[in-house]
């Protein structure tokens, strides 16, 4: 089955630790993106990708990195300097940019 | 810039009645697309329907439609005949000018009683 899969499901961390998060898919997309979402709001974006090795930051980049080395995959790296990293961030993949994205099951990132 | 507004942060329905879920939008670009997600408790968000700024007749997904305004730059979400499996968070939308990225509304929740 085609799909975006994003691991782990939950994830715990004590502050000051970097972090990365996993995302891979195997629908042949070229664009993948990044987004966190807080309680109660709406989606941010952090970063995304339109082609392999290249992506460009998005509305809140900052304490945050990025590596698009693989077209199936885009891993989103949480730094120390993110400062307030507790959300919920959600890949999600389009064929090319600007069109429907497909998106992930997310992960849950609790820094302590 | 743009900007979605979802001025209703919550919506109640019962089964089987029509649900009509608001979203206005600001844009000074003539081209552009609206789309609807569905994120139930699970956290996924399923994408549900797309309007572009061009198409002359509203979208229509199966029970989901879209009364696209486009004068009054409003993008309704309309969900006939609700079911239980509707209970979930709805985000309105919008593709950027540069046809890469989506500005999304802060979302409204939709509750479907028996």
């Amino acid at each position: 089955d085609g799909g975006i899969t994003q691991s782990p499901k939950y994830l715990f961390r004590k502050e000051g630790q970097n972090v990365t998060l996993s995302c891979e898919q195997n629908l042949n997309h070229d664009a993948m993106y990044w987004y966190r979402q807080d309680p109660g709001q709406g989606l941010r974006l952090i970063y995304y990708s339109q082609i392999v090795n290249d992506f460009q930051k998005g509305d809140i980049a900052e304490g945050y990195s990025v590596s698009r080395e693989k077209k199936e995959s885009f891993p989103l790296t949480v730094t120390s300097a993110q400062k307030n990293p507790t959300a919920f961030y959600l890949c999600a993949s389009s064929i090319g940019a600007g069109e429907t994205q497909y998106f992930g099951p997310g992960t849950r990132l609790l820094v302590l | 810039a743009q900007k979605i507004t979802q001025t209703q942060p919550g919506m109640f329905v019962q089964e089987k009645e029509a649900v009509t879920l608001d979203c206005t939008y600001d844009t000074s670009d003539q081209s552009y697309g609206l789309f609807w997600y569905k994120q139930p408790s699970s956290g996924e968000m399923i994408f549900l329907i797309y309007q572009g700024s061009y198409d002359e007749q509203n979208a229509t997904e199966g029970r989901y439609s879209l009364n696209f305004q486009k004068a009054r730059k409003s993008a309704n979400l309309v969900i006939s005949a609700s079911q239980l499996g509707d209970s979930a968070m709805y985000f309105c939308a919008m593709r950027d000018p540069g046809y890469s990225t989506l500005t999304f509304g802060k979302g409204t929740m939709l509750l479907v009683s028996p």
